[in-house]
């Protein structure tokens, strides 16, 4: 079955820093991109930016751009969304999500990951 | 400007059909978009593409009162024989290079 598992919530205070991730199952994981996209609480959804794990390439919603860092480790198979100072802003549920066909970034995301929800609370 | 435009609010009776719309921005109206539906304290679950001559393609498991049409710049999602658990957001998104773009979603709430 192809999945996207994602590390659990996350309770951090202003200023620290913070990886999650977000590790592919039952696919190819180096031939497909890995999108992240943000859900602050009540709200919609927002793209943040989306990695190719097999080039190592990454690209960003201007919105997120120099806020965040994409990342990947294809040897275990896991994708990873990282800050270095972390806001109070930044508290939300954060997705991971897979387009549907393989080496193509532009497409509709039908694999889902159960999201990781993020506080950061002094 | 790149936006797909959603209403926020629709509601229909239990065992009654209803129609989403999903508007695409000018000079985008023959855009592929997706639908996802994302229930109370759920993520988001992919339900189909729909393209700008009305095919869908739906995902895996999704029933059949789930369909997808088109008119211009106008994409829909339509569900038929309303049950209690499609009480839900439906988000509609699109994409282009370097892009991805979702709508602000509609609250489906079911009477």
């Amino acid at each position: 079955e192809v999945e996207l598992v994602q590390s659990g919530a996350e309770v951090k205070k202003p200023g620290e820093s913070l990886k999650i991730s977000c590790k592919g199952y039952g696919y190819s994981f180096s031939g497909y991109w890995i999108a992240w996209v943000r859900q602050m609480p009540g709200k919609g959804l927002e793209w943040m930016g989306i990695m190719s794990p097999g080039a190592s390439y990454a690209r960003y919603s201007p919105s997120f751009q120099g806020q965040v860092t994409l990342s990947a480790d294809k040897s275990i198979y896991t994708a990873y969304l990282q800050w270095s100072s972390l806001k109070a802003s930044d508290t939300a549920m954060y997705y991971c999500a897979r387009p549907r066909y393989g080496g193509n970034e532009a497409d509709a995301f039908d694999i889902w990951g159960q999201g990781t929800m993020v506080i950061v609370s002094s | 400007q790149f936006v797909v435009t959603q209403p926020p609010s629709a509601s229909a009776s239990l065992g009654a059909s209803v129609k989403l719309t999903c508007t695409l921005s000018s000079g985008h109206s023959d855009y592929t978009i997706a639908w996802h539906q994302q229930q109370p304290e759920k993520g988001p679950r992919y339900l189909m593409t729909v393209t700008s001559d009305g095919r869908h393609s739906k995902g895996d498991g999704i029933p059949d009162r789930f369909s997808g049409s088109s008119s211009g710049a106008e994409r829909y999602l339509s569900i038929s024989s309303l049950r209690s658990e499609d009480e839900a957001d439906y988000y509609c998104q699109t994409w282009g290079i370097g892009i991805q773009v979702f709508g602000g979603g509609t609250k489906l709430t079911v009477l």
